[in-house]
């Protein structure tokens, strides 16, 4: 079964303690994303990843980090947390060869930092 | 940037009734809108969408209509059933056939509620 799986699905941490949330595909697709997703504003892009060790920014990508060691796993670090990082968080990833595409994201990780 | 407007920002239709939800992007050479449906609890799941060369195309109850010189784009459900009743996202994309993968932009949502 195609999936995207993140851990935690939830966490409350304080500020400043670094965190890492992971996300993992079975699918070998070559992209994967990270969003956070905020009341009013929608899907916003943080960070994404073409491919093993290649990596760029999104939309908004202050206070992020992320590594792209494997083709499956693309983790997201937050070096530290502050409280405007608190949001919901989707992983996804995708396949797109001509103009076939196909994505999927994970269930989320809901963050509250305090 | 790209930049995506979405509208309504909540819908309301009785079972049986359409729903439409429009969408207006800003950068005329995005050329990839996909629609994504958002249940509680879930993430985005992707349920239709469409390249600039096409108008229009459909998948059972949803269909998707593009319109490059006014530059917006629109969900339409016929049909409406409860479990419908969800959030549904519109984005816009620049990519070229063969070539690394679509940069999204979002619009806010849409929370569609279908009274049965």
């Amino acid at each position: 079964e195609a999936q995207v799986t993140q851990n935690p699905r939830y966490l409350i941490t304080v500020t400043g303690k670094k965190l890492t949330v992971t996300c993992s595909q079975n699918m070998n697709h070559e992209y994967m994303s990270w969003y956070r997703q905020d009341p009013g504003l929608g899907l916003r892009q943080i960070y994404y990843s073409m491919n093993v060790e290649v990596t760029d920014k999104g939309d908004v990508p202050e206070g992020y980090k992320v590594s792209r060691k494997e083709k499956r796993n693309f983790p997201l670090i937050l070096e530290s947390p502050s409280p405007n990082q608190t949001s919901l968080y989707f992983c996804a990833s995708s396949f797109k060869t001509g103009w076939d595409y196909e994505q999927y994201f994970g269930p989320g990780t809901r963050l509250t930092v305090t | 940037g790209e930049n995506v407007e979405q509208h309504p920002s909540t819908l309301s239709v009785q079972e049986g009734d359409s729903a439409v939800i429009k969408c207006t992007y800003s950068d005329s050479a995005s050329n990839y809108f996909p629609w994504y449906k958002q249940e509680l609890g879930k993430g985005p799941q992707l349920i239709i969408d469409i390249r600039s060369n096409v108008g229009e195309k459909k998948d059972q109850r949803i269909a998707v209509t593009l319109n490059k010189t006014a530059k917006h784009f629109s969900l339409h459900i016929t049909e409406t059933q409860p479990e419908d009743s969800a959030v549904y996202f519109c984005a816009a994309s620049l990519s070229y056939s063969g070539a690394g993968s679509y940069q999204l932009t979002f619009g806010k949502g849409t929370k569609l509620s279908v009274i049965p």
